[in-house]
């Protein structure tokens, strides 16, 4: 049983256009982490969402974490090449954040020029 | 910008033998943790370590797998003897403190076994 689902799996768009990727859960989540994983690599922090109804920016990534800490998006505006790459989101199912994080198997994001 | 670090990039070694791989986590962080990928599969989490003891530990960290903080600045993975399955990218993470979500990753050290 997977606890974190991620949708699409793989995403190909022109650049230019918008998208929006998903994480989702029937578990609740203490916080939730995006990432950038290139090949070969490993995860590169993006944002960290902690209250239900979080919304957090990051230049053209916009991060929302579900009212109920159970769900999460990642939008992004204009999409260009540069931000083609392997997009996994990772939560905490513990209070505090002691424990290990569990990650979703990612989206697969090719921007075409 | 301080990052984890981790060596060696790659290890190939053959079955049964003993591998330690080590990791330097990010100078002020307490908590250390442990994961691994298998080749196109999910990140896993193996073991949390904090305060000089294992916090939490997944079903994949069995009596082969053993963390150690040898010193101040070193978090080491040692898997006494190596199956071909335990082929897979190891990723070393820290993170500041108990008040702090974010969870940093080093560049990882590919594990072959042969």
């Amino acid at each position: 049983t997977q606890l974190l689902e991620q949708s699409p799996q793989f995403l190909s768009i022109q650049e230019g256009e918008n998208l929006t990727v998903y994480c989702n859960s029937s578990s609740v989540f203490s916080s939730l982490q995006w990432y950038r994983q290139e090949p070969g690599e490993g995860p590169v922090l993006l944002v960290t969402v902690v209250t239900g109804g979080e919304v957090k920016k990051l230049k053209r990534l916009t991060f929302q974490f579900g009212d109920a800490r159970k769900d999460s998006s990642l939008h992004i505006t204009a999409a260009q090449p540069g931000d083609t790459g392997l997009y996994l989101c990772a939560g905490n199912l513990g209070e505090g954040g002691a424990d290990g994080l569990t990650f979703g198997k990612g989206t697969h994001l090719i921007i075409q020029p | 910008e301080p990052e984890v670090t981790q060596t060696p990039s790659h290890q190939v070694t053959q079955m049964g033998q003993e591998v330690i791989l080590r990791c330097v986590p990010i100078s002020n962080h307490l908590y250390f943790y442990w994961y691994r990928q298998i080749l196109g599969q999910k990140v896993e989490f193996l073991v949390s370590f904090y305060n000089n003891e294992i916090s939490e530990k997944s079903e994949i960290f069995d009596d082969q797998f053993s963390v150690e903080r040898p010193d101040g600045s070193n978090f080491t993975l040692k898997i006494r003897s190596t199956k071909l399955e335990d082929s897979a990218m190891y990723f070393c993470a820290s993170r500041e403190n108990r008040g702090q979500y974010e969870q940093y990753f080093g560049p990882g050290t590919r594990l072959t076994v042969t």
